[in-house]
């Protein structure tokens, strides 16, 4: 199985700061046919299931707000909150569904 | 709207049995793969398996073959969790959710059920 590691486990921002979360494989997740890289971002507030916020590595889901961007191929990915506000206090999960079964990173949760 | 909406929360006995619930609306209910994913108290995302309604072909993660059965009934557009004899092992929140994959592409799972907490404890 691919093994997603995310770093770091926790991290605290100022609000209106920057926040990057990093997520790793231990295989590559670009599909070459697509050239789409299999790996998705979710956020999870306390006590509600995980809302998806990037597939592809990259972009966003609907009404995903814009201060939330994805980046990397391969191997390396970033979640970056360009903006950090209040409601982005949650745990972060990236998820590869390159292969069966697909994995998640351990969470990294963001405070203010 | 698009949504998935799971059973109660259920309160076991280890060596029980369980049949948890995940019932899909304002889709094509069998033209998209359903997955369930384990979260254990404190704990991360475990994907446990898949389902296509449309042929029920199913997949498993090893770690939990053999130990659950996943099941569809897309005639009421529902699909399901099962365990033959629960642990105390298997209390946790058990979450559905779609798996969007369209035309050969796939996007990540966009939509998510509430969420079925299960507790077993003697």
């Amino acid at each position: 199985d691919i093994v997603m590691t995310q770093s770091p486990d926790s991290l605290a921002v100022s609000l209106g700061e920057r926040a990057t979360i990093n997520c790793k494989s231990s295989q590559s997740v670009l599909y070459s046919s697509n050239n789409k890289n299999y790996l998705a971002w979710y956020q999870q507030n306390p006590g509600q299931p995980p809302k998806l916020l990037i597939y592809w590595a990259s972009t966003r889901e609907s009404g995903v707000p814009d201060r939330f961007s994805g980046s990397g191929s391969g191997t390396d990915f970033t979640l970056t909150i360009s903006s950090l506000q209040a409601e982005d206090v949650a745990v972060y999960h990236c998820h590869q569904y390159y292969t069966t079964p697909g994995t998640f990173g351990q969470g990294t949760r963001l405070e203010i | 709207e698009m949504q998935l909406v799971q059973s109660g929360a259920e309160v076991k006995k280890p060596g029980e049995s369980l049949k948890i619930s995940c019932k899909g609306s304002g889709y094509s209910f069998s033209s998209y793969w359903i997955g369930w994913v384990r979260q254990m108290p404190g704990k991360g995302l475990e994907w446990m398996g898949i389902i296509y309604p449309g042929d029920s072909d199913t997949r498993y993660n090893a770690s939990f073959e053999g130990q659950v059965t996943i099941s569809v009934d897309k005639s009421i557009s529902t699909a399901y969790l099962q365990w033959s004899s629960l642990k105390a092992s298997d209390t946790a929140m058990y979450y559905c959710a779609r798996f969007k994959a369209v035309a050969g592409t796939a996007y990540g799972m966009d939509v998510w059920g509430q969420g079925t907490t299960v507790t077993v404890s003697s």
